[in-house]
């Protein structure tokens, strides 16, 4: 199935923590975002890079790093992890021109 | 922030039409309308954009007013697998996606 995947589904870790996302699309697409939603369901945009090149980072604090080995992967790795770190996580992919954008599952991180 | 102001909740009965209104009054000439939903506990997923002209595709139409100070989306026959939350976005083609607070959308049986 062509998709936007992300493991994994479910993350639970404790405060201090390092842990690690991954997200894969298999669209052809040239640019990926993560997006973070949090408790009250707001959406908002941290990173996208187009073909493996940051294009945003929307002050994003620097314990999350997102790498991307090729434009069909992007990944999110955060360093210590908070309290309020704990969110849902969704990848997404798109193909400009004004294409809209496949979403990912989600990852709902749990930090404890 | 979002461009738009959508009506927080909405009820549409089962099987009639769901109209989903959006103003975005300050929409700049080379800002698309977009159109996405958010089922629960799911990814968000895109429904329809458009420029200026009406636009309907398998899913949905969206209506944009002549001056798109505002528009429409527009589920035919509304089942309860559509109850989501429906964002309305405005941006430049390929600018990034912010989302607002979008409507959350109950069909009732």
């Amino acid at each position: 199935d062509t998709a936007v995947s992300q493991t994994p589904k479910y993350l639970v870790t404790q405060m201090g923590n390092d842990k690690s996302i991954k997200c894969e699309q298999n669209l052809g697409h040239d640019t990926m975002y993560w997006y973070k939603q949090d408790s009250k369901k707001f959406l908002k945009i941290m990173f996208s890079y187009n073909n493996k090149e940051l294009i945003i980072n929307e002050t994003v604090p620097n314990r999350f790093s997102p790498k991307s080995p090729d434009k069909a992967h992007l990944n999110l790795h955060i360093n210590s992890l908070e309290l309020g770190d704990s969110a849902v996580y969704f990848c997404a992919s798109s193909q400009p021109p004004g294409n809209g954008y496949t979403f990912g599952s989600g990852t709902r991180l749990t930090v404890v | 922030d979002a461009k738009t102001t959508q009506p927080p909740s909405m009820d549409c009965a089962e099987g009639r039409a769901a109209n989903l209104p959006c103003n975005h009054s300050t929409i700049s000439g080379n800002e698309y309308v977009y159109w996405y939903r958010q089922i629960h506990s799911q990814g968000p997923q895109y429904i329809i954009h458009g420029l200026k002209n009406n636009e309907t595709n398998e899913m949905a139409s969206l209506i944009i007013t002549e001056d798109r100070k505002s528009s429409t989306l527009i589920l035919p026959h509304a089942t309860l697998r559509d109850t989501a939350v429906y964002y309305c976005i405005v941006r430049v083609v390929d600018d990034k996606i912010i989302f607002g607070k979008g409507t959350r959308l109950h069909i009732l049986p």
